[in-house]
């Protein structure tokens, strides 16, 4: 049973590219949550969410940032028109079910590197 | 929203020493508290959680504890050994179902 797959690992981008990180949940799980990580700091909440809905993305900037959870596929976080201070670790999440709060299981994270 | 607080921020001790890291949280309504550990760039990795409805639990070496009263919960970590060292994370959840991490704890465990 594959864990929690996250892609790229390491990305790098100029100021003003895109950057787009992909998830792809556990086996079975149906909840997705992204964290943000900067260096030497702990993890920040961005967005949480099932299938086709975004349930809250309370943290996530109200802009360049955008994130969604299709029928099919991978989960994507979306960075537009990066900026330097968009360096740091995005993680991923998943867990089975929201009703039953229990352990979220991570990826390895994608490293993002805005030059 | 929830707010979590830990201390302290690092904890340097010696190898069979016990550490221990505590948290604070805001939102009387959460009710799960896990701990996370992470090793330089790597995952977190969840090593032991704790229910609203238990105060203690144990695993072999670690050990966590909950006031609900207080709000506030502590990470021990018994026979330190050198593999221990890592940033220890403490989380707190409650009706938003989404986790909210403290700040962490960067443990280092010296021979």
């Amino acid at each position: 049973n594959a864990g929690v797959m996250q892609n790229p690992r390491h990305l790098v981008r100029r100021r003003g590219q895109e950057a787009r990180l992909r998830c792809s949940p556990m086996k079975g799980h149906s909840h997705v949550y992204w964290y943000r990580q900067l260096p030497e700091e702990g993890l920040k909440f961005m967005v949480y969410l099932q299938k086709e809905n975004i349930i809250d993305e309370s943290g996530m900037p109200k802009e360049r940032f955008s994130a969604e959870f299709p029928k099919e596929g991978p989960s994507i976080l979306r960075i537009q028109q990066v900026v330097r201070g968009d360096s740091a670790a995005y993680f991923c999440a998943s867990s089975p079910s929201a009703r039953d709060t229990g352990e979220l299981f991570f990826g390895e994270g994608s490293r993002l590197t805005v030059l | 929203g929830e707010n979590v607080e830990q201390h302290p921020s690092t904890l340097s001790v010696q190898e069979g020493d016990s550490a221990v890291i505590k948290c604070t949280y805001s939102d009387s309504a959460s009710n799960y508290f896990p701990w996370y550990k992470q090793e330089l760039g790597k995952r977190p990795q969840l090593i032991i959680d704790i229910r609203s409805n238990v105060g203690e639990k144990k695993d072999q070496r670690i050990a966590v504890t909950l006031n609900k009263t207080a709000k506030h919960f502590s990470l021990h970590i018994t026979e330190t050994q050198p593999e221990d060292s890592a940033v220890y994370f403490c989380a707190a959840t409650g009706t938003a179902s989404k986790l909210t991490f403290g700040t962490g704890t960067r443990l280092q465990v010296t021979l």
